[in-house]
């Protein structure tokens, strides 16, 4: 079936460090979104990508669409105290309907 | 305005009880989607609602039934649920329900059935 790799699974780091987590299938995808959720809350919209080789920033938060289509990764620059949480990568495979497919979740832990 | 809010906040009910989750957003959405998510895990597709219509039922049993009165509404409507079905629920809409769109979620509602 359809899998969505997500890595690391978890990360435990000092503030100010900067953090870098992927995302990678077997499939190409369509479109790639980050989100961050924090207990129990909803997830929270960080990037949205929709092209091969698209870089997009928010912020301290950066992305880039795999050229291949098959990956994406999420960069954090100078971690701060609030962003820990769960950092998920999501999106919707070629040929797929309007159904989002999930990672398993990176948990973000940032010791001040 | 990306909000989407849910009601309540958190629910605890019983085996035998009827209740029901709400959704709302004023974004002009037309797609909207109800997910399940147990806790360490990613949210879960259940339903999609596109154009108020049922769209996409991810074999969900009967004891969850979803409603969507008009474009800016959702419910799911609980009956006779199970201790496993403890989890929270997601709401989340996007514009058209098109392939290429982004999906908000609100904040969920958090439930625990005895």
């Amino acid at each position: 079936g359809q899998q969505l790799n997500q890595s690391p699974q978890s990360m435990f780091i000092q503030e100010g460090e900067d953090v870098s987590m992927n995302c990678t299938s077997s499939s190409i995808f369509n479109t790639w979104l980050w989100y961050k959720q924090d207990p129990g809350e909803g997830p929270v919209l960080l990037i949205a990508l929709y092209k091969a080789g698209e870089l997009t920033s928010n912020g301290r938060l950066t992305a880039q669409f795999g050229i291949t289509r098959k990956d994406s990764f999420l960069n954090i620059s100078a971690s701060i105290p609030s962003d820990v949480g769960i950092y998920f990568c999501a999106g919707r495979f070629q040929g797929g309907s309007e159904k989002l497919v999930f990672g398993k979740g990176t948990k973000l832990t940032v010791n001040p | 305005d990306t909000e989407v809010t849910q009601t309540p906040k958190h629910l605890v009910m019983g085996m035998t009880n009827k209740k029901s989750l709400k959704c709302e957003q004023h974004m002009g959405h037309r797609a909207m989607y109800w997910y399940k998510q147990k806790a360490k895990k990613p949210p879960e597709l259940m339903f999609v609602y596109s154009y108020e219509k049922l769209s996409i039922n991810e074999s969900v049993p009967s004891r969850f039934s979803p409603e969507c009165p008009n474009s800016s509404l959702l419910n799911l409507h609980l009956h006779a649920l199970q201790p496993e079905d403890s989890a929270l629920y997601l709401c989340a809409s996007s514009r058209y329900g098109a392939p290429d769109e982004t999906q908000y979620f609100g904040p969920g509602t958090r439930l625990l059935v005895l």
